[in-house]
């Protein structure tokens, strides 16, 4: 069974469009997160959520919008897609006690073009 | 602020050859925990290996060992008997309230 899933794993879409990028964990973690890897693979933290409440909101624009209907799924959705949203973005879980590892999805590639 | 500095964007080594990958970090905190991952050309990112920073004892995990350096703040991976499958990033990671990432190495291991 899949710990972190995401769906898609790859979007190709028009600058301007609005789409959301799913993620699920079966592994009864508190905590849940969005990463953005960008061309240079440098990971950076968008979003934290722990228990469905935001804890974490990193300087992203608000055309990013996570959603958690309950503990084991935060989607992620996008607004008015632009170049620069490019990336490959990552959701993760952990149980959120700070010796527990985090455990990643397989990855969205996101393409505006 | 937290941060963590990997000062090698990229090495690296011949097979079978052992290979040591750098990492630094800032906290004023005194209880914490630090990893590395591997992502590998799979994009899949991966804990190779986990380190309590209360422990003085080095983690080691088969071929993946670390020498932790809490005084000064480093937390080095060795990797021996390389091989091609550990062509990949690594990452080093810090945790507080949340996964403080480096910015990666980039190893490949040559045959």
């Amino acid at each position: 069974d899949t710990a972190v899933s995401q769906t898609p794993k790859y979007l190709v879409t028009q600058m301007g469009n609005d789409k959301s990028i799913k993620c699920e964990q079966n592994l009864g973690h508190d905590t849940m997160y969005w990463y953005k890897q960008d061309s240079k693979k440098f990971l950076k933290i968008m979003f934290s959520y722990n228990n469905k409440e935001l804890i974490i909101n990193e300087t992203v624009p608000n055309r990013f919008s996570p959603k958690s209907p309950d503990k084991a799924h935060l989607n992620l959705h996008i607004n008015s897609l632009e170049l620069g949203d490019s990336a490959v973005y990552f959701c993760a879980s952990s149980q959120g006690d700070r010796n527990t590892e985090a455990f990643f999805g397989q990855g969205t590639r996101l393409t505006v073009v | 602020a937290q941060t963590v500095t990997q000062s090698q964007p990229e090495m690296s080594v011949q097979e079978a050859e052992t290979v040591t990958l750098s990492c630094t970090y800032d906290t004023s905190e005194n209880n914490y925990y630090l990893f590395w991952y591997k992502q590998p050309p799979s994009r899949q990112m991966i804990l190779v290996i986990r380190q309590e920073a209360y422990k003085q004892q080095n983690a080691t995990e088969n071929r993946f060992s670390v020498n932790f350096q809490k005084a000064a703040k480093s937390f080095s991976l060795k990797i021996s008997d390389s091989q091609l499958g550990d062509t990949a990033m690594y990452f080093c990671a810090w945790t507080g309230n949340q996964f403080y990432f480096g910015t990666g190495t980039s190893l490949t291991v040559i045959p």
